[in-house]
């Protein structure tokens, strides 16, 4: 069966420290892989995606991540981490014989304290 | 530049009711989507659909009904509401094309049933 996993509920990281939310999956082929995020009651906001070339992906807000084919693994890093950067991230997986769907993570939920 | 809107934000309904959550789509997007949001199991699929007139099941799709006469347009329709679809709930939409482009997300609504 096609998952995400995100191992950690919750990260819990010092302002101005660097952070790591974890994700892998388990999809056949060569996926798309995105991530998400998800501020108090608001929609999920797209933050970057990984289709192909450089396993080094950019994305809003100074996020980026770091794929890597021989782990199935899609981490979502940032060097300095801010305290608006406290939400919830959703990493998400797009099989490549799929147009349109996407599998989630379940969540990890990111706090930065001050 | 409004996106994608959903309508109402909160709503308390009892069970047996029928509900209709709305969601309109200002980027004449083809995909539009109906996810569900639980703690613990991420975004679940409900329904989707590839244009007007043109709609499929999802991961969970017992107990909703949609329709899509317009491109704009996506209701989702509990046509008799129980408890256990107190849930938020999350439209999206996306373009279809081969850049795979991300899903944008309304602000969810969230629906609670006694």
């Amino acid at each position: 069966a096609q998952s995400v996993a995100q191992p950690e509920d919750q990260v819990n990281v010092a302002e101005g420290n660097p952070l790591t939310v974890k994700c892998t999956y388990s999809v056949s082929g060569n996926p798309y892989l995105f991530w998400y995020v998800q501020y108090p009651n608001r929609g999920l906001q797209f933050l970057l995606k990984y289709i192909t070339g450089d396993n080094l992906v950019k994305g809003s807000y100074g996020f980026e991540a770091e794929f890597n084919k021989s782990q199935t693994s899609f981490h979502l890093k940032k060097p300095s981490a801010l305290v608006s950067d406290s939400a919830l991230y959703f990493c998400a997986v797009r099989p490549m014989d799929s147009s349109y769907k996407l599998i989630f993570g379940s969540g990890t939920r990111l706090l930065v304290r001050p | 530049d409004a996106g994608i809107t959903q309508s109402p934000r909160y709503k308390i309904t009892e069970t047996g009711r029928q509900v209709t959550l709305m969601c309109h789509q200002t980027w004449s997007h083809s995909y539009m989507f109906w996810y569900r949001q639980d703690l613990g199991h991420g975004l679940r699929l409900i329904y989707y659909s590839a244009a007007a007139d043109i709609t499929d099941k999802g991961e969970v799709p017992d107990g909703y009904v949609v329709s899509r006469s317009k491109t704009e347009n996506f209701p989702l329709t509990l046509e008799s509401a129980t408890r256990s679809q107190t849930s938020v709930y999350f439209c999206a939409s996306s373009v279809f094309n081969r850049e795979n482009q991300p899903q944008h997300f309304g602000d969810g609504t969230r629906l609670s049933i006694l």
